[in-house]
């Protein structure tokens, strides 16, 4: 247990449904991340919100859209994704101080199919 | 390009015997931090070593900085089944970067 709940763990979407991925963290941690893992890639950073302002967009497609409301939430909503968007999604947190990245804390991710 | 690179991809070992993984990076760093996953689960943090730091220790992980050569070592010493996984090193990229940069990770499987 990390402390980083993500929900669904499994999710199988067609390419015309919208879906949205949830994170919370209980950690009191100051930022959020949005990560995806496909297989034989490295770890390829999506989204970060630091006190809740987004301060990365790593080149994401608009398909994929945050939403961090509040500094323990983070959302990916998903519309008319495509079958190569299939892939674990990993929400991280961590404390960030003096501009240094501290260790993030993992969910469990979530495994995104697209037919 | 890719900012962490780790070597090898994959090792394969006995149970009792020490295995090493070698991560290289490219700009100066902050820190870096090694983590481990089990398949299909969430990263698990490791540890970390800053760029002052040349070796760290936690139980039986050894870690080392070498910021002239730019690389780093993971040591996990008498090996068990359970410490299969995949394991990746991740850079904090200085001058304040908001992200950490992984690497594609070493599959180590050890054998009972």
């Amino acid at each position: 247990e990390t402390g980083v709940t993500q929900t669904p763990r499994h999710l199988v979407m067609g390419m015309t449904n919208k879906k949205s991925l949830k994170c919370e963290q209980h950690l009191g941690h100051n930022a959020m991340y949005w990560y995806k893992q496909s297989a034989k890639k490295p770890l390829e950073l999506m989204f970060v919100y630091s006190l809740e302002e987004r301060v990365e967009n790593n080149s994401v497609p608009s398909r994929f859209s945050p939403e961090c409301p509040n500094s323990s939430h983070l959302f990916l909503h998903l519309h008319t994704l495509q079958p190569e968007d299939s892939a674990l999604y990993l929400c991280a947190s961590s404390h960030r101080t003096g501009g240094e990245n501290g260790e993030l804390f993992f969910g469990e991710g979530s495994r995104l199919t697209v037919l | 390009s890719q900012q962490g690179e780790e070597d090898p991809q994959a090792l394969s070992i006995q149970e009792g015997e020490n295995a090493t993984m070698n991560c290289s990076y490219k700009t100066s760093i902050n820190n870096l931090q090694w983590y481990r996953q089990n398949s299909g689960r969430g990263l698990v943090h490791l540890i970390l070593i800053r760029s002052n730091e040349r070796e760290k220790h936690s139980g039986r992980l050894r870690v080392t900085l070498d910021t002239s050569k730019k690389s780093s070592s993971l040591l996990i010493t008498a090996s068990r089944a359970a410490d299969t996984a995949s394991y990746f090193c991740a850079t904090d990229m200085e001058g304040g970067s908001e992200k950490l940069v992984f690497g594609k990770g070493t599959k180590l499987t050890v054998n009972p």
